[in-house]
């Protein structure tokens, strides 16, 4: 398995600001994912960030509105820039990790977002 | 564009049954399939991976089968527990790890 942590677990902003969710994994890791998962609803992928290069974004997903670091190969941010009602979501990060059955996905507890 | 479904949205059922959740995908053209849990206010725990040349993986209590040509992935849950109580995704895996989630089932097994 993998051992993730998200700072900060959760968070009330005011539309307008920026707030930096931290990931950060316990071993090292090729590609770190962030998805996101809005009220009510199923996850859906932002970006994939390697490191070493810019992250790539998913269809309605724009680097400026989510700017990514990935400054190595454990650690990684997501920035929910100028946020508005509609930012209000639970954010996760995930690695890959092999296991007996194949590459296996594994999540972050999540950082509970709302934007006021 | 795939998109996964899951049936039922929501499902109660009273300990010691069996049951069975189902996922549908649109796009063949999968890499593996997972099962994860998710707990109010948690993230995900990944249950069961299975290959897109497999058709079944077993952990413990639980079974997933994974049909790939009709598109369709089961996850049977045997003498269901209280613990069991949460909800449950399924994701195909497109390419490069990326993953498309279902609209996941709501759990609640009744002591």
């Amino acid at each position: 398995s993998a051992v993730i942590s998200q700072k900060p677990s959760r968070d009330i902003c005011q539309r307008g600001t920026s707030l930096t969710i931290q990931c950060q994994v316990d071993s090292q890791v090729t590609m770190m994912f962030w998805y996101r998962q809005q009220p009510g609803q199923s996850l859906t992928l932002i970006a994939t960030a390697n490191q070493g290069s810019e992250a790539t974004y998913e269809s309605g997903f724009v680097i400026d509105k989510f700017p990514i670091s990935r400054p190595n190969l454990t650690f990684s941010t997501l920035t929910v820039s100028n946020m508005s009602p509609e930012d209000s979501s639970i954010y996760l990060c995930s690695v890959v990790r092999p296991t007996r059955s194949g590459e296996t996905q594994y999540f972050g507890p999540g950082t509970r977002l709302l934007v006021l | 564009k795939q998109e996964v479904t899951q049936i039922p949205a929501a499902l109660s059922v009273p300990e010691g049954e069996n049951l069975v959740l189902n996922c549908s995908f649109t796009d063949s053209a999968i890499y593996n399939l997972q099962w994860f849990r998710q707990d109010p206010g948690k993230g995900l725990t990944s249950l069961l991976l299975i290959q897109s040349s497999q058709r079944e993986q077993t952990s413990g209590r639980l079974n997933a089968s994974l049909d790939k040509s009709s598109g369709r992935s089961t996850l049977y849950i045997a003498a269901s527990q209280p613990g069991d109580s949460a909800t449950y995704l399924c994701a195909v895996n497109t390419g490069f790890q990326k993953l498309v989630f279902g609209t996941g089932t709501r759990l609640l097994v009744s002591p």
